[in-house]
């Protein structure tokens, strides 16, 4: 069962990036897609974008011009950077596993990322 | 953008008592080549991350309670969960994966009467 964990900075200050790490353990990561997916407080699911293993992306249009997914397989991570973030930003950030490029089946549990000077 | 629109918001179901969520996608999702409806449903709690409960529109996820069941084609979508348990309090998510972005419904929030 694979297993995913974000890390990364709770509070990042307006106008900074935003930057997460996902690993993953008990899979591999030189497979499948991988996602980022976020929710602000009291608010709806927001996908973010997903990278495969290959190195190829797909983003939210909605974001795609502060928002940056890589990938080190080195190292079994993943990760976000999010560029010039302000309160709106403000969620929690789930990293998430689509096998084959569909469905999102295996999530971390998230961290709540605070945007605030 | 696909959007998708679930109704009720909110729901509040007796114990026991079958609970019906709706999700309607702007657009079809169901590709024909493979006649497979891109659709999934999550079940959300508190403090957990998304589980997922059923993908292709109507198979349920490995270790999933046979009383949830979904169902629909094209356009119209619809999550049952037969008779609810205490446990099933949660807000259930549809979500259309047939093209990028991909998008979620705004959540059903289920509740027990």
């Amino acid at each position: 069962q694979v297993q995913l964990q974000e890390s990364g900075p709770g509070l990042v200050k307006p106008s900074e990036t935003l930057s997460l790490t996902c690993t993953v353990s008990g899979g591999s990561i030189s497979s499948d897609y991988w996602s980022w997916i976020r929710q602000p407080p009291g608010k709806g699911l927001e996908w973010i974008g997903y990278i495969y293993y290959g190195g190829s992306t797909i983003y939210n249009p909605s974001l795609e011009s502060r928002v940056t997914i890589s990938i080190d397989t080195s190292k079994s991570q993943f990760s976000l950077k999010l560029t010039s973030v302000t309160a709106a930003d403000t969620a929690m950030y789930y990293c998430a596993r689509a096998e084959s490029g569909d469905y999102v089946d295996s999530w971390g549990r998230g961290t709540l990322v605070t945007v605030s000077s | 953008d696909i959007v998708m629109t679930q109704s009720p918001v909110s729901l509040a179901v007796s114990l026991g008592e079958r609970a019906t969520i709706n999700c309607t996608s702007s657009q079809s999702v169901l590709y024909t080549y493979n006649n497979k409806n891109y659709l999934v449903w999550y079940q959300h709690k508190p403090g957990q991350p998304p589980k997922l409960l059923i993908y292709w529109a109507s198979t349920r996820e490995s270790g999933v309670p046979d009383r949830f069941s979904g169902s629909g084609s094209e356009t119209d979508f619809t999550l049952t969960i037969s008779s609810l348990q205490a446990e099933d309090v949660a807000v259930y998510y549809c979500q259309q994966y047939y093209a990028t972005p991909w998008t979620f419904g705004q959540g059903t929030k289920v509740e027990i009467k």
